[in-house]
């Protein structure tokens, strides 16, 4: 199995570029997740998902939007990309049932906004 | 919002000694996590807690979940050059997961 992947692996924008996160998952989890890591800081959560066609917003959701059409796919987009932006992003999968909610991660993606 | 506070923040131990970092909590949480992240890499679960008391070990190892549902600690023995990296905590409520800031660990040969 390959886990959660995460593409591309680094990235740079102009501001007020869009692009799209790509992330998918072969473990056939219902729960996915986004979040951002600023230097020096914990994983920020963004959105979030608990099966397809549903998703909410996390913690810094602003910027950003999702979309979950298949249960192996939680694609990540920024519209109008902006210097704050700037972060490296993971994508996370978990199969939450009793007990067992153990978040899987991808190697992330680093984006740079300029 | 939910929040952790990880301590320490930063640790520089001797290979060999023992290590201990801990997470607080003002929510209570149902499942506590701790991760390990090296650099360029993503977290990867270390031990996962369920049971608020529970005491579970995984090798060199050991983290707890409070009583109270709202601290755990992870303890690491002997510490070795690999296990340089951030730890992060974690507690999930529902269908959220919440980390803490991280403790970067430097272990000196």
């Amino acid at each position: 199995n390959a886990g959660v992947t995460q593409t591309p692996k680094f990235r740079i924008l102009k501001i007020g570029q869009s692009m799209t996160l790509q992330c998918t998952q072969d473990m056939n989890h219902n729960y996915m997740y986004w979040y951002r890591q600023d230097p020096g800081m914990g994983l920020k959560l963004i959105y979030y998902s608990v099966g397809a066609g549903i998703t909410d917003k996390g913690e810094v959701p602003n910027g950003y939007n999702v979309s979950r059409s298949t249960t192996e796919d939680f694609p990540l987009r920024l519209e109008l990309a902006a210097p704050s932006q700037t972060s490296v992003y993971f994508c996370a999968s978990s199969r939450p049932g009793q007990g067992l909610t153990e978040a899987f991660f991808g190697q992330g993606t680093r984006l740079t906004v300029v | 919002g939910q929040q952790l506070n990880q301590s320490p923040q930063s640790m520089f131990i001797q290979e060999g000694e023992d290590v201990s970092m801990n997470c607080t909590s003002s929510s209570i949480f149902n499942t506590w996590l701790w991760y390990k992240q090296d650099p360029g890499e993503g977290p990867v679960l270390l031990i996962a807690l369920y049971k608020a008391g529970e005491l579970t070990s995984n090798g060199r190892l050991t983290a707890q979940f409070g009583i109270t549902r709202k601290d755990s600690f992870l303890n690491i023995s002997a510490s070795i050059p690999s296990d340089v990296g951030i730890y992060f905590c974690a507690g999930q409520l529902s269908e959220k997961l919440v980390f803490g800031k991280g403790t970067k660990l430097t272990v000196n040969p």
